[in-house]
């Protein structure tokens, strides 16, 4: 497996703090992607990159920013925290030759008061 | 982009008995179809897929079907057990993964 590996695991912070999520992958898959958990909503891609100078839009990107710092890490951050941003947050990689199959990190759950 | 819907949200099974999730798709253009099962408290894992030039695909108590003209693919797991007990997670992928919302499965001893 891709060993993924996500920081904080957990972090509760205030509204309007700015917030990072690291996100680093130690089998130098191109592909890494950022995902939000909700019950009852499943897994909803916020970001995406295939490579280190591509950056994607997901479904829900409003209110994120993301970073391609090399092929190993993909980094989440928060500009300005609200409280409906409270989510488990999940990020994966893939290799392109198989894309569909994703490694996800272990989470990182955010509560924003 | 692609809409992928998931049912049931929740499915309760005795212990060995059969659990089936259905999902459909709405972007042809999909052709790899992955299931994921996430334990409690933990990240979501590839279990088995399925390719659209294939129409079934078994692995050992799973197994999908795949309808292309219908645009829906099912799981099924057969004599459950309660490390069956989990979310399980249908996807799409046409240029990227979509996924539905996610089956709550208990297995009853």
């Amino acid at each position: 497996d891709a060993d993924v590996t996500q920081t904080p695991r957990n972090r509760i912070t205030k509204t309007g703090k700015r917030i990072m999520l690291e996100c680093s992958q130690t089998k130098g898959h191109d592909r890494m992607y950022w995902y939000r958990q909700d019950p009852g909503l499943g897994l909803r891609l916020i970001y995406y990159s295939f490579d280190v100078k591509d950056i994607n839009k997901g479904e829900i990107s409003d209110g994120y920013s993301v970073s391609r710092q090399a092929q190993a890490k993909f980094s989440l951050s928060l500009e300005s925290a609200i409280p409906n941003q409270t989510a488990l947050y999940f990020c994966a990689a893939a290799n392109s030759l198989s894309p569909g199959e994703l490694f996800f990190g272990e989470g990182s759950r955010l509560t924003v008061l | 982009g692609e809409n992928v819907e998931q049912h049931p949200s929740t499915l309760s099974v005795q212990e060995g008995d059969s659990a089936v999730i259905k999902c459909t798709y709405s972007d042809s253009a999909s052709n790899y179809f992955p299931w994921y099962k996430q334990e409690l408290g933990k990240r979501p894992q590839l279990i088995i897929d399925i390719r659209s030039n294939v129409g079934e695909k078994k692995d050992q108590r799973i197994a999908v079907t795949l309808n292309k003209t219908a645009k829906h693919f099912s799981l099924h797991i057969t004599e459950t057990q309660p490390e069956d007990s989990a979310v399980y997670f249908c996807a799409a992928q046409d240029y990227k993964l979509s996924f539905g919302a996610g089956t709550t499965v208990t297995v009853r001893a």
